[in-house]
């Protein structure tokens, strides 16, 4: 099945910092999604985003499908910022099933 | 906005107990799943229903679990006999179409002592 890889594991940032994080797969896709995962576990639905380019507000992200990368922005960090990214994939062989990277832990300092 | 819904938010049983966990998907999708994710891992792929039948399975699908759609609302996943690793958060989620946006549910967390 796809593999789906994400970088760094952690990333421990001083409030205001920006940061960038990385998802590679391993074939092409039918989508692509960003989730961040609160504390209290839930997955909240950031972007959509089989390819080209998404802003909201201080995220935005970007996916190149030709080179199986996509990359999440966080500007300006908040310290509610804080939690784990996790990038997802469907593949493109007619499955609908997202399979999940292992995520990043993002720790936002004040 | 719509969304999906889920109950109940935790659910502690003993091992051995059957649980049913219960998804409301968005009212106009058609393909629905369940995740599952362990305390500090990542979210897996348990299963994927469409047209009132399994479409796909991981291996972690086994006997023990099975889904059912009892109206045109519900969604459940039903686990015959828990397990101590059965314990974990269970996400529900839907879309309209392949390849769409999947929206997923708050999740419940099941802890089987």
């Amino acid at each position: 099945g796809i593999q789906v890889e994400q970088s760094p594991p952690d990333l421990i940032l001083q409030e205001g910092a920006n940061s960038t994080l990385r998802c590679n797969f391993s074939d092409s896709v039918n989508n692509l999604q960003w989730f961040h995962q609160n504390p209290w576990g839930q997955l909240i639905n950031l972007f959509y985003i089989p390819s080209g380019t998404k802003q909201n507000g201080r995220l935005s992200a970007t996916t190149v499908a030709t080179e199986r990368y996509s990359l999440l922005y966080i500007s300006s960090s908040q310290t509610t910022d804080s939690g784990v990214y996790f990038c997802a994939v469907e593949g493109n062989f007619g499955n609908e099933k997202l399979t999940f990277g292992t995520g990043t832990r993002l720790t936002i300092i004040p | 906005e719509p969304e999906v819904t889920q109950t109940p938010s935790h659910q502690v049983t003993q091992m051995g107990q059957e649980v049913i966990l219960r998804c409301v998907p968005i009212s106009n999708h058609l393909y629905f799943y369940w995740y599952r994710q362990i305390l500090g891992q990542k979210v897996e792929f348990l299963v994927s229903f469409y047209n009132n039948e399994i479409s796909e399975k991981s291996e972690i699908f086994d006997d023990q679990f099975s889904v059912e759609r009892p109206d045109g609302s519900n969604f459940t996943l039903k686990i015959r006999s828990t397990k101590l690793e059965d314990s974990a958060m269970y996400f529900c989620a839907s879309n309209a179409d392949r390849g769409d946006t999947q929206y997923f549910g708050p999740g419940t967390r099941l802890t089987v002592l």
